[in-house]
Formats: C-alpha cells, sequence, structure tokens
C-alpha cells in the first residue's frame, strides 16, 4: 500500500516568511496530490493539488511542487499572515477512491 | 461551488443511545461519499466508503453493524453510530466526489463532535 510521510509536524514562522511543508510517498502509482487547511474544530479544506503530469502549481501565495523521481511534493506558502495559521495535511491517491493522509503539520504564524 | 454539510455540527447524547449524522453534498451530485474519523492532534482514518444505492465498504477494523452507513441519493450519506459508548466520542467528517467532473477531488465537510456521556 501507499505510505505517505509528512514534516515537519509543527511549524511556526514569522508573520511576512515563507513555511514550505514536506511529504513523501512511496507508491509510484500515486498521481494525485491534495493539499488540505483545517482549522480548529472545521473540516479540512482543499487549497491546492497536483497531478503527476505536472511539476509545480500556483495560486496566489500558495505553490506546491511535485518531484515524481524522487517521490516528494511539497507545500510553498509566501508571506504568511495570521490566518495561515492551521493543520495542514498532504495527501496521495493513485485514481481510486482511497486517499492515503500524511500526519499534519501545525503551521503558527506569529504575528 | 463544491460544498459539503454536515449536521448536526455537534452532538451529546447518553451512552448506549444512537446518533445519525447527515452528510450532504448541496452543489453538486456524489456518487461516492467517505466517512473518516479523527482524534484530537491526528490525522484523518477512513472508516467507510459510501456509493449511491449500494452497501458501504467499510475499512478493516471498522465495526459496520455499530456504524450504519446509509447513501440514498446522490446528495445524502447517513452514518448511524448505534449503541454509542464514551470510546466513540470523536471527531467525524465526511466527503464527497462529484460525479459529474469525476475528478479525483474530495471536498470535506465540516464534521460533527460527537461527544457521549
Amino acid at each position: 500500500g501507499e505510505n505517505v510521510e509528512q514534516h515537519p509536524s509543527t511549524l511556526s514562522v514569522q508573520e511576512g516568511d515563507s513555511a514550505v511543508i514536506k511529504c513523501t510517498y512511496s507508491d509510484s502509482a500515486s498521481n494525485y496530490f491534495p493539499w488540505y487547511k483545517q482549522e480548529l474544530g472545521k473540516g479540512p479544506q482543499l487549497i491546492i493539488d497536483i497531478r503527476s503530469n505536472v511539476g509545480e502549481k500556483k495560486d496566489q501565495r500558495i505553490a506546491v511542487t511535485l518531484n515524481k523521481t524522487a517521490k516528494h511534493f511539497s507545500l510553498h506558502i509566501t508571506e504568511t499572515q495570521p490566518e495561515d495559521s492551521a493543520v495542514y495535511f498532504c495527501a496521495a491517491n493513485k485514481g481510486g477512491n482511497q486517499f492515503y493522509f500524511g500526519t499534519g503539520t501545525s503551521l503558527t504564524v506569529i504575528p | 461551488g463544491a460544498v459539503v454539510s454536515q449536521h448536526p455540527s455537534w452532538v451529546i447524547c447518553k451512552s448506549g443511545t444512537s446518533v445519525k449524522i447527515e452528510c450532504r453534498s448541496l452543489d453538486f451530485q456524489a456518487t461516492t461519499m467517505f466517512w473518516y474519523r479523527q482524534f484530537p492532534k491526528q490525522s484523518l482514518m477512513l472508516m467507510a466508503t459510501s456509493n449511491e444505492g449500494s452497501k458501504a465498504t467499510y475499512e478493516q477494523g471498522v465495526e459496520k453493524d455499530k456504524f450504519l452507513i446509509n447513501h440514498a441519493s446522490l446528495t445524502l450519506s447517513t452514518l448511524t453510530v448505534t449503541s454509542a459508548h464514551p470510546e466513540d466520542s470523536s471527531f467525524y467528517i465526511c466527503s464527497a466526489r462529484d460525479r459529474i467532473t469525476s475528478t479525483d477531488t474530495q471536498y470535506f465537510g465540516p464534521g460533527t463532535r460527537l461527544t457521549v456521556l
């Protein structure tokens, strides 16, 4: 099966700095990699995703990069703001119903 | 678009009673919905996959007689926790996939906090 590892588990950055969260996966058949943001007491919200035919995708301050050879993908948040504070989960999927989630990263943006 | 709602958002019940949680896709049709359980500061644990009009597929270790899932329409799935016990207290989250676009994306509901006394 697939194994997704996520690092770091906690991350604190000063407001305005960048934050990077990394995930690795084990199954080369995985081809879809979404990132979710979960605020306290709420469900995860999709913030960005990438498919295996693309190396990078950007949406304003958020970007995701994918290295298929190394089997890792990363979330980059630039110009962080206090409202970016949340738990972020990566996931991997190979086309079926099963999504394999990382263990989450608690991001704190210090004003 | 792609909004998933859950009801109730939180519920407190006595041990031994049953609780029903509803998951609705508000602006799209979902052939497949998923039910997750999340413990504090932990990742999402998939409990079962429900397909409209057919029986749910449960993950290993999840009791299907305890966690009853019904997916009667393309926009509604329900999870009933039967004979709830304090150890069932958790955050339950559903998600859905869009039937029309058939993308891989899962859209999550806001979650339901269940507390069993």
